[in-house]
């Protein structure tokens, strides 16, 4: 089952405007990370929190992690074409499990126009 | 710096067809590795995780099978295919030790008819 559930399936914005997804998760989690899907190519890792983090920044990405809700939100600022793709929230179990595996939420489809 | 591969990237077989898709890691050692399976507009399922050669480990009963059977080499594989295994495949790569992050191959586009 999906841990993580993404939340608009779908947001189309304008070029330079703010784009804002959020996650959602049911059990407790030792990190969550945001990762990108171009149209037919694999995952690019984006940025990792760790449960003990409220909110961390990586260039014009912004995350935030609410583990009282059990929920996290992406921003990306000043929205260019190239940010076009599908965003996925993945979260990791309380205690690593097995293999470090995550789970993966359904994903965020962006589109940004100029 | 590290790379991963998987071939082919595309592929169309028959159903009752064997399958055999081949990913390979470079420039790391004794990878945590990951058979993924999208389906169309959706999110990734796990399929298979290893820890270390000959580890396999299934997340949901099917009819595909996994194998390591060198450090930085992981195979899926079916003895019969399935119209519903069709699918984008993905292979991916962790390092296991304090670092959580999972980098990606390029994915497999699998198309049984």
């Amino acid at each position: 089952s999906q841990q993580g559930e993404e939340d608009p399936q779908a947001l189309s914005i304008q070029e330079g405007e703010n784009a804002t997804m959020n996650c959602s998760y049911k059990t407790s989690i030792n990190n969550l990370q945001w990762y990108r899907q171009n149209s037919g190519r694999g995952l690019v890792h984006l940025i990792l929190i760790r449960s003990n983090e409220r909110e961390k920044h990586s260039g014009r990405l912004r995350v935030t992690l609410d583990t009282s809700k059990k929920s996290s939100s992406l921003l990306i600022t000043a929205s260019r074409a190239a940010d076009t793709a599908s965003y996925f929230c993945a979260t990791q179990p309380l205690g690593g499990g097995g293999g470090n595996k995550l789970t993966f939420g359904t994903g965020t489809q962006l589109k940004v126009e100029l | 710096s590290q790379t991963i591969h998987q071939w082919p990237a595309t592929l169309v077989q028959p159903v009752g067809s064997p399958l055999s898709l081949e990913c390979t890691v470079e420039g790391t050692s004794n990878p945590n590795l990951y058979w993924y399976r999208q389906a169309a507009g959706r999110g990734l399922q796990l399929l298979f995780y290893s820890v270390g050669i000959g580890q396999i480990s299934s997340e949901v009963p099917q009819n595909l099978s996994a194998s390591r059977p060198q450090d930085r080499q992981f195979i899926l594989s079916s003895k019969k295919l399935l119209l519903s295994d069709s699918g984008f495949y993905l292979c991916a790569w962790g390092t296991g030790t304090g670092r959580y992050e999972q980098y990606f191959g390029p994915g497999t586009r699998l198309t049984v008819t």
